[in-house]
C-alpha cells in the first residue's frame, strides 16, 4: 500500500518563474491538501482540493494555485517565485475532506535564488 | 484567528528522562487534535490522535497525550525517552468549526543525548 507520494524531491528555482509540485495521495484516499513549511517552522495551510475543486485556502496569495485530477492526484503550482517561497512544500492526503488524520508525503524542498 | 502554541522551542534530555511537551490552541468549539514527529530527513509521522471520548490517548511508541478542555491543552508525554526520539515534534489542530485545514505549532525540537 502506497503512502503519499511527491516529486520533485528537491527544486531549484530563479526568482519570477514558475514551478509545478506533484502529490500522489495514498491508496483509497480522496482528499488532497498542500502546506508551506519554511525552515525551523511548522507547517502552513495553503488549500485543500476534494472532488477536484478548491474547497479551502489558507492565506496564501493568488500566485498559488492547483489543481486535483480524476485520480485525486495534485499539482500545487507557483507563479512568480519570490525569495520567501523557498520551503518545503508537504501534500497530505485524507478521506473524503472530512477531519480525519492526515498522511504526509515526504515534501518537495524549493528553493529560490 | 485561530492559533496553536507549543511552550518549548528546544529541549535537551538525556535518555531515561521524561519528556512532556506543551501545547495550546485558541479555539472554543470542537476541535481533533494531533501531535505529529519529523525524525531528521524523514516525512511527518503521526504520533496520536484525539477526536472524542477518553482525553488520555495513548500513540506510538510509548507516548501518550492529555487533552484538557478547560485549559486548551494537548501535552504530549512519554516516561522515558530514547536517543532515537531526537526529532521535531509538531501539535497540530482541526476545528471543526473552521473547515478542514489543519494549524500547526512551530514546532519543539527535541534533542536527546546517549
Amino acid at each position: 500500500d502506497a503512502g503519499v507520494t511527491q516529486s520533485p524531491t528537491h527544486l531549484i528555482k530563479t526568482r519570477g518563474q514558475q514551478v509545478t509540485l506533484r502529490c500522489s495521495p495514498k491508496s483509497g484516499h480522496d482528499t488532497v491538501s498542500w502546506y508551506q513549511q519554511a525552515l525551523g517552522q511548522g507547517p502552513q495551510f495553503i488549500f485543500q482540493y476534494y472532488e477536484e475543486e478548491e474547497r479551502q485556502r489558507g492565506n496564501f496569495p493568488d500566485r498559488f494555485s492547483g489543481h486535483q485530477f480524476p485520480n485525486y492526484s495534485s499539482e500545487l503550482n507557483v507563479n512568480a517565485l519570490l525569495l520567501g517561497d523557498s520551503a518545503l512544500y508537504l501534500c497530505a492526503s485524507s478521506l473524503q475532506g472530512a477531519t480525519d488524520t492526515q498522511y504526509f508525503g515526504p515534501g518537495t524542498r524549493l528553493t529560490v535564488l | 484567528a485561530q492559533s496553536v502554541s507549543q511552550h518549548n522551542h528546544h529541549v535537551i534530555l538525556s535518555e531515561a528522562a521524561s519528556l512532556e511537551l506543551g501545547c495550546n490552541y485558541s479555539y472554543g468549539g470542537t476541535v481533533n487534535l494531533f501531535w505529529y514527529v519529523q525524525y531528521p530527513g524523514q516525512h511527518l509521522q503521526l504520533l496520536l490522535k484525539y477526536f472524542s471520548g477518553d482525553p488520555l490517548v495513548k500513540g506510538i511508541k510509548g507516548f501518550e497525550a492529555e487533552f484538557i478542555k478547560s485549559k486548551f491543552s494537548f501535552n504530549l508525554r512519554k516516561p522515558s525517552v530514547q536517543w532515537s526520539d531526537t526529532a521535531e515534534y509538531f501539535c497540530a489542530v482541526n476545528a471543526r468549526n473552521y473547515g478542514q485545514n489543519f494549524v500547526f505549532g512551530p514546532g519543539t525540537r527535541l534533542s536527546v543525548l546517549p
